[in-house]
Order: C-alpha cells, then structure tokens, then sequence
C-alpha cells in the first residue's frame, strides 16, 4: 500500500533550526512536495524534490533521498509566523499526491 | 505566480439543501483538477480527481451522486454537495495542475470553503 509518516508535532523555539522527517512508500514515484497549513488555511506550496539532494530556498530547505524513501524540510532562523502545519506528500506514478497527516510546528518565543 | 481561486469562501446551509463551490484557475489552464476534504486537525483527503471535459475520479468511499463534480471548462471546476447534511461540514479546497509548465507536477491550492450545514 501507499503511505506517507511524519511527526504530528514538533516544538522548536525562536531563531532556531527545525528538521521535519518524512518517509513514503508509494507505487512509482514523482516527486516529494512539501506543503505548509496555517490554520483555517488552504496549503500553499514550499518545495518539490524529485532528485537525490537538497535543495535550498532561503530559509527552507528540503532533502530527498530517493533510495532510502526519506524526505526532510529543514527551516532555519525560526520565526513565530514559521508555527503552521507542514505536509509531506509524494507523487505517484499516476502523478497523484499521497498525502501524509502533516506535522503541527509549535514555535515558543 | 499560478492563482487558483474558489467561492464561496464559506458557506452556512439548511440540512437537505445544495451547496454548490467554484474552483476556478485564474491564470492558467488546468486539465485536471482536485477535490480535497478536511476535517479538522486532520490531513487533506483527495474526494475526486476531475479532468476537463470527461467524468471526475472519485475515491473509495466517496459517493459521486452525493458530491457531483463538473469541468466543464479549463478554468473551472464546480463541486455541488446535494442534499447536505451536518456530517457533511469540512473544509473543502480545490487544487489544479497546470497543463503548460515544464518539469514540474505542482498543484495550486484555492484558498478553500468553509462548509457548515445546520
């Protein structure tokens, strides 16, 4: 079956480093997205890997590892506005998004 | 960047009556286009995926006479919840994939309709 594991919470304090974990199995693969959620908020996107690395983007980063079916999203100089929920979600081979249950960031001052 | 819009933004209704919602790319052509659910404190659950011009992909578990999905253009996506019911309040966000860009498989998100029926 198709499944996708993150943390359901994480806590992190202000101007910190948080990594995100997030493994996936998926039938075929095409690309790891990385969503965050505030609440009562529709997600908007972050990063899309789809090669082994990290790729960097200001403050966000986000690693894949494709052999070993592991992600993270790395999110440096933490800020109060950075608390939401992060979703993990794999693409696959029918480029259809599996949706992991997200991890809620509580970022303390 | 690609702006997907959706209305209402939310909506109160009487039990037994029809809700519809919008999705509408605002930029860009979207051949497919996706109906999540969300509860709350829960993740995003897809209900249906619709392409234009053909019959919507419904999940397992999702009753299609209940949720009838229309694409009937490459902008616009409509979601009619039919006979709704208080069970039926979530939060529904559409999502649409554009046909035009290269190498990337990115959904955009509407900023989704608050669905509470009384």
């Amino acid at each position: 079956g198709q499944n996708i594991d993150q943390p359901t919470e994480m806590t992190a304090t202000e101007g910190a480093i948080v990594q995100i974990n997030c493994t996936y199995q998926t039938s075929g693969f095409n690309g790891l997205f990385w969503y965050q959620q505030h609440a009562g908020e529709a997600p908007t996107f972050l990063s899309y890997n789809v090669l082994d690395g990290l790729e960097e983007k200001g403050r966000f980063s986000s690693f894949l590892s494709r052999s070993k079916g592991y992600s993270y999203l790395l999110l440096k100089e933490l800020q109060m506005k950075d608390s939401a929920s992060y979703l993990c979600a794999a693409m696959d081979s029918n480029y259809q998004l599996i949706w992991g249950a997200g991890t809620k960031l509580i970022i303390k001052p | 960047g690609a702006v997907v819009s959706q209305h209402p933004s939310w909506v109160i209704c009487k039990s037994g009556t029809s809700v519809k919602i919008e999705c509408r790319s605002l930029d860009f052509q979207a051949t497919t286009m996706f109906w999540y659910r969300q509860f709350p404190k829960q993740s995003l659950m897809l209900m249906a995926t619709s392409n234009e011009g053909s019959k919507a992909t419904y999940e397992q578990g999702v009753e299609k006479d209940k949720f009838l999905i229309n694409h009937a253009s490459l902008t616009l996506s409509t979601l009619t919840v039919t006979s709704a019911h208080p069970e039926d309040s979530s939060f529904y966000i559409c999502s649409a994939r554009s046909s035009g860009r290269e190498g990337l498989n990115e959904q955009f998100f509407g900023p989704g309709t608050r669905l509470t029926v009384l």
